[in-house]
């Protein structure tokens, strides 16, 4: 089964609106992360935001912001304001709590934002 | 600003050949990890380091792949033989350990096409 899961291959938004990402996540474990990344055409990761399993508000760095449902499971990703800058892929990813120290990072097959002039 | 360095950005190789990349952690990152990203899909973890250790490496295609960490730093992930279906993108990515909440730095990643 999926451990993460985005529905939205693609997702087009005009300059200055809000968009959002969204992100389904499956586990049973009680302690895990949410990440968040951004990867422009030069191939890097970016790393953007990343909210807690157990913290009780919604996590927000700058024009990101992370709308998380835990009963949901769901960490669907807010960017407002966009600019053409945003147009990327970007990939959801969640870091479960492991036996040692083993932390595996698993990433969703992401979605390709085009922000539109 | 620290960053995870890897090495060669483009490689080129014919099938049946071996190739390897090189990656270099952000200094006192303990855990390091070699990703493969095919075009347009999410990266796949192929291996995961705790210092010089192996703690995953349940997605490494052993009979054609190998990694290494000797020194608990650099690491270095090789292919022999190199088929068509390795061209991907290879992610090399370190991160702190003890907490759940600190996240991977990424390399800027190895472009492996095999012609």
């Amino acid at each position: 089964a999926q451990k993460i899961t985005q529905t939205q291959p693609g997702m087009f938004v005009q300059e200055k609106e809000a968009v959002t990402l969204d992100c389904t996540y499956d586990t049973s474990d009680p302690s895990y992360g949410l990440f968040w990344y951004k990867q422009p055409s030069s191939g890097e990761m970016i790393f953007l935001i990343y909210q807690g399993s157990y913290d009780q508000q919604n996590a927000t760095e700058g024009r990101y912001s992370l709308n998380f449902q835990k009963a949901r499971k769901s960490a669907n990703l807010v960017i407002s304001a966009s600019q053409l800058g945003d147009s990327a892929m970007y990939f959801c990813a969640m870091r479960e709590a492991a036996s040692g120290s083993a932390r595996q990072l698993t990433f969703g097959s992401g979605t390709q934002l085009t922000v539109l002039p | 600003e620290a960053e995870v360095a890897q090495s060669p950005r483009y490689k080129i190789t014919e099938k049946s050949q071996a190739v390897a990349f090189w990656c270099d952690p952000i200094s006192g990152h303990a855990t390091l990890y070699w990703y493969r990203q095919i075009l347009g899909q999410g990266p796949e973890l192929l291996v995961q380091f705790q210092d010089e250790s192996v703690v995953d490496d349940s997605q490494l295609p052993k009979d054609r792949f190998s990694a290494e960490r000797l020194k608990g730093v650099d690491s270095t992930l090789k292919i022999q033989p190199a088929e068509l279906g390795d061209s991907a993108m290879y992610l090399c990515a370190s991160s702190l350990v003890g907490t759940g909440n600190t996240e991977a730095f990424f390399g800027q990643g190895t472009r492996l096409t095999v012609v």
